[in-house]
């Protein structure tokens, strides 16, 4: 069953504007990753936060954590053309499994 | 480093043929992941190796899949007989037994005719 849950499943803004994806989860865990899938491509890895973190930044990237509400928000801000992308949270399931939301599709129009 | 590396990118076979996928994880990594994609179903876990040793199958759909890992650069991913249901992008990953982050590659897009 999938844990990560994110919403939107779209997103279309305008270049410059920023861009808000959530993702819920049901189950404990240690981590929450975000990755970042360009189309036709594979999964790439965008951060990685932990179950004691409430916040972190990477450039244009900050990701909050909520464990009392079991949920994670991706924010990129400043979008450009190449944000174009659909965007995936995964939680650790196991010691080695991640469990993998359904992703939000975002469409940055120039 | 030149990333995790799959072959073929893409596979068009028909129906009833052997398929089979390679993935070569990126060096000193000692966890291999293989993925299946789809619209329907999104990203699911097919099997997961550790040193080589598969740990986790339960993610293969059927006897019609199966995975080997002979050494720590290669592994394949075969589907005998294919079946048209089986269209779908294939992903292999990697990461080292130290980092919860996975690194995929390209994948391999499968479509069975």
């Amino acid at each position: 069953s999938q844990q990560g849950e994110e919403d939107p499943q779209a997103l279309s803004i305008q270049e410059g504007e920023n861009a808000t994806m959530n993702c819920s989860y049901k189950t404990s865990i240690n981590n929450l990753q975000w990755y970042r899938q360009n189309s036709g491509r594979g999964l790439v890895h965008l951060i990685l936060i932990r179950s004691n973190e409430r916040e972190k930044h990477s450039g244009r990237l900050r990701v909050t954590l909520d464990t009392s509400k079991k949920s994670s928000s991706l924010l990129i801000t400043a979008s450009r053309a190449a944000d174009t992308a659909s965007y995936f949270c995964a939680t650790d399931a196991s010691n080695y499994q991640l469990i993998w939301g359904a992703g939000t599709k975002l469409i940055i129009k120039p | 480093d030149a990333g995790v590396i799959q072959s073929p990118r893409h596979e068009v076979t028909e129906m009833g043929q052997e398929v089979t996928l390679r993935c070569k994880p990126i060096s000193g990594h000692n966890s291999l992941f293989w993925y299946r994609q789809t619209m329907m179903r999104g990203l699911e876990l097919l099997i997961y190796f550790n040193n080589n040793v598969p740990i986790d199958d339960s993610g293969m759909p059927e006897d019609r899949f199966s995975a080997k890992m002979p050494n720590a650069s290669f592994s394949t991913l075969k589907i005998q007989p294919s079946e048209p249901r089986d269209s779908a992008v294939y992903f292999c990953a990697s990461s080292s037994g130290s980092e919860d982050t996975q690194y995929f590659g390209p994948g391999t897009r499968l479509t069975v005719l």
